[in-house]
């Protein structure tokens, strides 16, 4: 079955710099575009970036854009974000989500934790 | 940024019909198609309405979406405990290259 799991979550101090994945298993990879949505502790989801078929279309949320940095790597499967100058206001569970186009998302992680604290 | 705004709490008892109301402040989104999530308390969320009203397998029949212009709703009948969530709109934002979510709905069976 169609499975995502996110990974690279943690605890790091403001300004400091993290490296989510997302592992793909049970569908063809290369077909689909691949979104992290987060969520901050008791708030809403929001939306943060997505990566297309073969990564040559990337778009990040203002709220990360010029931060953050989406990628994927076909052979392991896998789609990267790497968060740097991270914020407090950064502090969400992190999901990534199979994109079907014009919003629908049809599979999601679990997600993964990141903290950002001194 | 365009929003998508929905009723904070919606709440009936087992067997009730619920709506959840979701606009949008942007008239860019009124042309796309709508979609709905659901996410029970400390779970992922889960797709539950795409194209304003087309349910994915699996998804039972007393959920059902509708939209007209720049608003849309979402519709529980015979409201079950297991419903008891937190539900979300989201549409792609031609203007913003990405999606929007609505605020979210809380969902209380009594």
């Amino acid at each position: 079955q169609v499975l995502l799991v996110e990974s690279g979550g943690g605890l790091v101090k403001p300004g400091g710099s993290l490296r989510l994945s997302c592992a793909a298993s049970g569908f063809t990879f290369t077909q689909y575009y691949i979104t992290w949505i987060r969520q901050a502790p008791g708030r809403g989801l929001e939306w943060v970036s997505y990566t297309s078929t073969s990564s040559t279309f990337a778009n990040y949320a203002d709220s990360v854009k010029g931060r953050f940095t989406i990628s994927r790597d076909t052979a392991k499967r896998s789609v990267y974000l790497q968060m740097n100058s991270l914020r407090v206001e950064d502090t969400a569970v992190y999901y990534c989500a199979r994109d079907l186009g014009l919003g629908v998302l049809d599979a999601w992680g679990k997600g993964t934790t990141v903290t950002v604290s001194s | 940024q365009s929003v998508l705004t929905q009723s904070p709490s919606v709440s009936g008892t087992p067997g009730q019909r619920v709506t959840i109301s979701c606009s949008s402040s942007s008239s860019n989104i009124g042309s796309e198609t709508l979609n709905w999530y659901q996410q029970v308390p400390g779970t992922a969320p889960k797709l539950l309405i795409y194209s304003n009203n087309q349910r994915p397998s699996g998804v039972p029949d007393r959920f059902s979406g509708s939209k007209s212009g720049t608003s849309a709703s979402l519709a529980i009948s015979g409201l079950q405990s297991e419903d008891e969530a937190d539900y979300y709109c989201a549409a792609w934002d031609d203007r913003l290259n990405g999606y929007v979510f609505g605020t979210g709905t809380k969902v209380t069976v009594l």
